[in-house]
């Protein structure tokens, strides 16, 4: 059962435009919702990550905004670089960083 | 360490050989979690230990799979009689206290399991 379903599947984004990435997730338990970030050959890094009683959180180029009722999610990258050039992976969990359900991933390119 | 260390980095095992992998979590983490991720997929969750204790391991996929902490701090996933299907990476993360204060977890580098 895919509880945190992500799209797109891959992403191309031309310097300096907006990548955004979208996820949906089907238990209204979860409470709390991160980003993560991951380059060939190295662990995911948090990112963002963002609770429902808020609907946008913004840190430098980076935003996540939060829909309660549709209950979905998403990373907005501004002002894209080649150094965001990564696999993103949203995730959703009860309480914390206990049990993460993770999305499938986007492959996330910026072209010069 | 400076973050969490996995090794070996990466392992070839022969169908139905046993495996171990290790993990070491960054000095002072409670919480220390292992997922695995298949190639093109997102880390799925395997199991939890708060210290020694194993609070969650909802997440192993069958009874040959199993994890120790002994101590509180150092962790090994054993897979016994691996099969093709295990092959994945397999991630350790730890983080600084329990879950209810929500604090970040940092992933290792994995292991990268290939059963042949």
């Amino acid at each position: 059962q895919q509880q945190v379903k992500q799209s797109p599947q891959s992403l191309i984004v031309q310097k300096g435009g907006i990548s955004i990435i979208n996820c949906a997730y089907e238990n209204t338990a979860f409470d709390y919702f991160p980003w993560y970030q991951q380059f060939p050959g190295k662990g995911p890094a948090l990112l963002i990550a963002i609770r429902p009683d808020v609907s946008e959180k913004k840190e430098g180029r980076f935003t996540i905004s939060f829909n309660k009722s549709a209950k979905q999610f998403s990373l907005h990258i501004m002002d894209s670089q080649p150094g965001d050039s990564a696999t993103y992976f949203c995730a959703a969990s009860l309480g914390g960083n206990e049990k993460l359900t993770f999305g499938t991933g986007t492959r996330l390119t910026i072209i010069p | 360490g400076a973050g969490v260390s996995q090794s070996p980095r990466y392992k070839v095992a022969k169908r139905g050989q046993d495996v171990a992998l290790r993990c070491d979590p960054i000095s002072g983490h409670v919480s220390l979690f292992w997922y695995q991720q298949a190639l093109g997929q997102g880390p799925e969750f395997l199991t939890y230990f708060q210290n020694e204790a194993q609070l969650d391991k909802s997440g192993l996929p069958s009874d040959r799979f199993f994890a120790e902490r002994p101590e509180g701090s150092v962790s090994t996933l054993k897979i016994q009689r691996t099969q093709q299907e295990d092959s994945a990476v397999y991630l350790c993360a730890s983080s600084l206290a329990g879950t209810a204060l929500n604090t970040e977890a940092f992933f290792g580098q994995g292991t990268r399991l290939t059963v042949v």
